[in-house]
Order: structure tokens, then C-alpha cells, then sequence
């Protein structure tokens, strides 16, 4: 089944403890994009990567690291999480960077930092 | 540069009746428009897009949506709902020229029963 999963779905972390949320997709997408969604700002991009060691930053990037080591895979690393952090994470794929094709969406991870 | 705004955070509307729901956008180029649907605690899957051609656009679960570009909307519809359809909806935009999508805030489908 063509799909795209994040790991974990739900977490709860102290301000300031280094966390990294998974995210890879079976589909040989060359373009994957991490967002964050929070109550009536809609979808915010935070990275992007065109390909395999491709990245740049999104409109929310602060905060946040990324790699692309394989096409499949494209973790996010908070190195040093905070409150204003607390959200809820999308992880996106699509066959190309060209924006006229669907994105394929991941089930989102729930992080809350205290 | 673009911009998306839904009017509307919550439409609430009894089943089986038909539902609008409203996406304006600002773009001074050709834009490609998109609509998303979230149920609830998913992430987010295609309803339709609009790219070129016909400005009626037919999606999945019987939703269309017509691209009006003197009012630079594009709006969503569906004749009849169903509880089933209780979602949030984001419509979505960008520049042929671009790889990124300029989000909308999301609008709440609430069905009443």
C-alpha cells in the first residue's frame, strides 16, 4: 500500500530535550516536505527537499533541522525543543517538486512540549 | 506572491442538505488551486484540483468546485451531505512557476443530524 508514515503519532517532552520524529514514504517520491498545523494558521511549511541530500527551509524553519540521506526517509530534529513548538506535525510526499501534483500526507504527530 | 483566505472557520449544516464552502485567493500570476480534505485525526488527502481547462472541477465523494478568475474564488460544493463528511476542508494555492503551496486556514464541516 502506497502510503507515508511518521513516527511517533503522539509526544510529550521537557523543554530543551533533543527529539527527532520519522517520516518515510513508499513511493519513490522525489519531494518531501515537513508542515506544521496549528488552529486557524492552516498548514505552515517548515523544510522541504527536492531530492536526496536537497534541502531548504520552508516559511517556519527556526528551530527545526532536516536531512535527506535516502529518497525514502526525511526525519525532523528538534535539537532543542520549545513550548512555542507544541503542534501538530505533517510530513508530505509528491512525485516531484512541481506543485500541479497531489501531495500524499502522512497521519501527523501530536508533540507537546512542557 | 499568493494568498488563500477561507471566510468561513465553522459552517455547520443539517444532513442531506447542500453546503458551500468559500475559498478566495490573491495571486498576480496563473495560479493552480486545490482543495484538501482532514478527517478527523488523519492527515490531509486530495478532494480536487483545478490546473487548467473546464472551471468545474469533480472531486471525490461527490464534492466539484468552479474557479472563478474575475472573483479569484474557488469555491466548494457538495449537493447533499452526509455525517460521513464531518472534516476539516483547506483550500490551497500556488504559482505555476512554484513549488509551494500557500495554505488556507481550514474550515470546520460540522453535519448536524
Amino acid at each position: 500500500e502506497a502510503q507515508v508514515t511518521q513516527n511517533p503519532r503522539y509526544l510529550i517532552t521537557v523543554t530543551g530535550k533533543k527529539l527527532t520524529v520519522t517520516c518515510s514514504q513508499n513511493m519513490n517520491h522525489e519531494y518531501m516536505s515537513w508542515y506544521r498545523q496549528d488552529p486557524g494558521l492552516g498548514l505552515r511549511q517548515i523544510y522541504y527537499s527536492m531530492n536526496v541530500e536537497v534541502t531548504d527551509k520552508g516559511d517556519v524553519p527556526e528551530g527545526y533541522k532536516v536531512s535527506r540521506k535516502e529518497k525514502r526517509n526525511f526525519p525532523l530534529i528538534l535539537e532543542s525543543p520549545s513550548p512555542n513548538q507544541t503542534s501538530l506535525y505533517f510530513c508530505a510526499s509528491t512525485l516531484s517538486g512541481m506543485s500541479s501534483y497531489e501531495q500524499y500526507f502522512g497521519p501527523g504527530t501530536r508533540l507537546t512540549v512542557t | 506572491a499568493q494568498s488563500v483566505t477561507q471566510l468561513d472557520s465553522q459552517v455547520p449544516v443539517f444532513e442531506e442538505a447542500p453546503v458551500e464552502l468559500r475559498c478566495n485567493y490573491s495571486s498576480s500570476v496563473s495560479v493552480y488551486l486545490f482543495w484538501y480534505v482532514q478527517y478527523p485525526n488523519q492527515g490531509l488527502q486530495l478532494l480536487l484540483k483545478y490546473l487548467s481547462g473546464s472551471t468545474l472541477v469533480k472531486g471525490i465523494n461527490g464534492f466539484e468546485a468552479e474557479f472563478n478568475k474575475s472573483q479569484t474564488s474557488f469555491h466548494l460544493r457538495k449537493p447533499s451531505v452526509h455525517i460521513s463528511d464531518t472534516a476539516e476542508y483547506f483550500c490551497a494555492v500556488s504559482g505555476r512557476s512554484n513549488y509551494q503551496l500557500i495554505w488556507g486556514a481550514g474550515t470546520k464541516l460540522i453535519i448536524k443530524p
